[in-house]
């Protein structure tokens, strides 16, 4: 099973600032697999990217996802108030979806 | 548009079982794989199976093999999670998503249905 490791745990960021968050695959990942929600809290959780770096229907463009490998990262290039919440990683492989642990974004 | 809503709140006992539904609205529920993802009190996320989109067979994650029923009706287009033997790790919200076929991932997600497992 491919075990998805993301960091850091929280990030303590201000609105207005850029926030960078990292996806770390046990092997590699086929990046059409990879895929970024956010959940904020008591709610289900939100698509983002898909395919690593495809923003879903409705994602505002301040949120961009790159990465190959087993290396994968989510950015927002400009936090908003509403940005805070937790971000997980996901990938399909071998019949398995794992998520990752989950990254808390905070208000610092 | 898409709607899956899930059934109420459960409390059980430990050793029991639960079943929890996800109703589907505004797609035709044989087009789509469904899932069944679960998150403990304050942990990450967990999947646990996919009922398949034309066939409705289920495939079931390793951990949960032998005591997890993925099932279907589809003339409510109700897909159904049955989870046994049931002990306190199991308390946790329960979530039905939807999976594009041969997407990969979920697009549409369920309220959640929180399970709770005490004696």
């Amino acid at each position: 099973e491919i075990v998805l490791t993301q960091s850091p745990g929280t990030l303590s960021l201000s609105p207005g600032e850029r926030a960078t968050l990292s996806c770390r695959a046990s092997q590699s990942v086929s990046s059409s697999y990879l895929v970024w929600y956010q959940q904020k809290s008591g709610q289900a959780p939100r698509l983002l990217i898909y395919g690593a770096s495809s923003r879903a229907i409705g994602i505002p463009d301040r949120f961009s996802g790159s990465g190959s490998g087993t290396d994968f990262t989510l950015t927002i290039s400009r936090l908003e108030p509403e940005d805070f919440a937790v971000y997980y990683c996901q990938q399909y492989g071998s019949l398995q979806y794992t998520f990752g642990q989950g990254t808390k974004l905070e208000i610092k | 548009q898409v709607q899956l809503v899930q059934s109420g709140a459960e409390v059980k006992k430990p050793g029991a079982s639960v079943k929890v539904s996800c109703k589907a609205s505004g797609y035709t529920l044989t087009s789509y794989h469904m899932h069944w993802v679960r998150q403990a009190p304050g942990q990450g996320l967990e999947w646990m199976g996919i009922t398949r989109s034309s066939s409705g067979n289920a495939e079931y994650a390793q951990k949960f093999q032998g005591r997890v029923t993925l099932t279907r009706d589809t003339s409510t287009s109700t897909v159904y999670m049955e989870l046994s033997s049931l002990t306190s790790e199991d308390t946790a919200v329960y979530y039905c998503a939807r999976e594009r076929v041969e997407a990969y991932y979920f697009e549409y997600w369920g309220q959640g249905t929180l399970v709770t497992v005490s004696s």
